[in-house]
């Protein structure tokens, strides 16, 4: 039974080109939660998805930032025209519903570099 | 809205010293509380929990924590620090099932913790 599964594991990317980032959740889990680490810094929630909803996108910068959680496949954060603050590592994490007695299940997350 | 303090974002002990990473939550109701381990490079692995019941959990590794509401405290313990404990600790909350709204965790900054021989 695969964990919640994140990639890539590092990406680089140049100023001004576009990051995607990829989380498939656990088996049977319906909701997805990206968190953003900064360097040093604790994490940042994000977004919150269910299939095919944005339920909560109030810590998602309002520009450059989108994200999606389509009926089949993977969610997608997509990070355009990147610039060197957005270098950090972005961790997804999945659930099995709104229930909050799990603590969520984190994958190894994609450490972004941007150069 | 709830919110997560850890005090100390850097603790050092030595190898067989007991452990104690601070954690103090604000929240409008009790919430479920967690602790985190993140290793270099790494993801995050939970640590121990707290939803409702005994006050004092237990965790894996050796590692335990209170629930302390008067003090609205949940600091992590380990009677004997190893080597392989150095890492990063993360305390977060979340609020209650039916508290309202949905639930999202909330992190503290978390501590780093160096173990020296």
């Amino acid at each position: 039974n695969a964990g919640v599964m994140q990639n890539p594991r590092h990406l680089v990317r140049r100023r001004g080109q576009e990051a995607r980032l990829r989380c498939s959740p656990m088996k049977g889990h319906s909701h997805v939660y990206w968190y953003r680490q900064l360097p040093e810094e604790g994490l940042k929630f994000m977004v919150y998805l269910q299939k095919e909803n944005i339920i909560d996108e109030s810590g998602m910068p309002k520009e450059r930032f989108s994200a999606e959680f389509p009926k089949e496949g993977p969610s997608i954060l997509r990070i355009q025209q990147v610039v060197r603050g957005d270098s950090a590592a972005y961790f997804c994490a999945s659930s099995p519903g709104q229930i909050s007695n799990y603590g969520y299940t984190f994958g190894s997350g994609t450490r972004l570099t941007v150069v | 809205a709830q919110s997560v303090t850890q005090l100390g974002s850097h603790v050092s002990v030595s190898e067989g010293a007991l452990v104690l990473l601070r954690c103090n939550y604000s929240s409008s109701v009790p919430p479920y509380l967690f602790w985190y381990v993140q290793y270099p490079n790494q993801g995050l692995q939970l640590l121990l929990k707290y939803t409702t019941g005994a006050t004092l959990v237990k965790g894996i590794n050796g590692f335990e924590a209170e629930f302390k509401k008067s003090e609205t405290s949940f600091h992590l313990t380990k009677p004997s620090a190893h080597m392989s404990d150095a890492a990063e600790y993360f305390c977060a909350v979340i609020l209650p099932p039916f508290s309202g709204g949905y639930n999202k965790l909330i992190f503290g900054a978390g501590t780093r913790l160096a173990v020296h021989p």
